[in-house]
C-alpha cells in the first residue's frame, strides 16, 4: 500500500518549452502533496505544498509562475515547469500524505523524474 | 539558521558489521525527526522516525537515537547487508505543528561485501 507513482520517470526537452510532471497516489487519498527538487549528490529542497483543491504554497525563492502546481484531485498533483532553462534540470520528487499537514503524517515519495533541458 | 546536516558524507562497512550514521540539528524547537534512505535514482523511502519526548526507538533492523542536550540523533543498521548501500537522510519537522520535512546534507552508505 501506499504507494506514488510520478509520470514521466525522465524527459528531456528544449530550452524555452514547457514540461509537465504528474504525480499520483496509486491506493490512497493524498490530501498534501508536496513537491521537492534534488541537484545531484544534494539533499531534497522542498519547493512547495499543495492541498486538494487549494493554491499551492510555495517556499522562499522559488517562483511560483515558473513552477506551476495543480492539486486538483485527490489523488493526482502536477508540477509544470514554465519556459525551462538548463538551470531547471534536475531531479523532481513528489511526496503525498493522507492527512492534513499534521507533523508526523507519514511521507510517501514518488520515484522522481529527472527533467533534462538542453 | 535552522539546518539539519551530518556528519560523514560516505560510510563504508563491511557486509555483516553494524552502521551508525550520524546527523546534527541546530534548531533546539525541533522535535520530530525521520531517517530516509535513498537508493540511485529513486524517491526516499521512510525508515523510522522518533518524536523528541523519546530517546531512542527501534524498527526492524534499526535504531534511531535523539540526544536533545547536543542535538544529535543517529542511526543504527545491525547486520549490514549490500541492499542498505544507499544516501540516508535525516530530517526535522520545522514548521510549527504542521508538516515541513528539512532534510539534511546526506550521508552514502556503502556496504562492502
Amino acid at each position: 500500500g501506499a504507494v506514488v507513482s510520478q509520470h514521466p520517470s525522465r524527459v528531456i526537452c528544449k530550452s524555452g518549452t514547457s514540461v509537465k510532471i504528474e504525480c499520483r497516489s496509486l491506493d490512497f487519498q493524498a490530501t498534501t502533496m508536496f513537491w521537492y527538487r534534488q541537484f545531484p549528490k544534494q539533499s531534497l529542497m522542498l519547493m512547495a505544498t499543495s492541498n486538494e483543491g487549494s493554491k499551492a504554497t510555495y517556499e522562499q525563492g522559488v517562483e511560483k509562475d515558473k513552477f506551476l502546481i495543480n492539486h486538483a484531485s485527490l489523488t493526482l498533483s502536477t508540477l509544470t515547469v514554465t519556459s525551462a532553462h538548463p538551470e531547471d534540470s534536475s531531479f523532481y520528487i513528489c511526496s503525498a500524505s493522507e492527512g492534513t499537514r499534521r507533523k508526523t503524517d507519514t511521507q510517501y515519495f514518488g520515484p522522481g523524474t529527472r527533467l533534462t533541458v538542453l | 539558521g535552522e539546518s539539519v546536516g551530518l556528519h560523514l558524507p560516505t560510510l563504508s562497512v563491511q557486509e555483516g558489521d553494524n552502521s551508525i550514521i550520524n546527523c546534527a540539528y541546530s534548531n533546539s524547537a525541533s522535535d520530530y525527526f525521520i531517517w530516509y534512505k535513498q537508493e540511485s535514482g529513486k524517491g526516499p523511502q521512510f525508515i523510522i522516525d522518533i518524536r523528541s519526548n523519546m530517546d531512542k526507538r527501534q524498527g526492524q533492523r534499526v535504531t534511531v537515537l535523539l540526544n536533545k542536550t547536543v542535538k544529535h540523533l543517529s542511526l543504527q543498521i545491525a547486520a549490514t547487508q549490500p541492499g542498505d548501500s544507499a544516501v540516508y537522510f535525516c530530517a526535522e519537522n520545522t514548521s510549527g505543528g504542521y508538516q515541513k520535512v528539512t532534510f539534511g546534507t546526506g550521508t552514502k552508505l556503502q556496504v562492502i561485501p
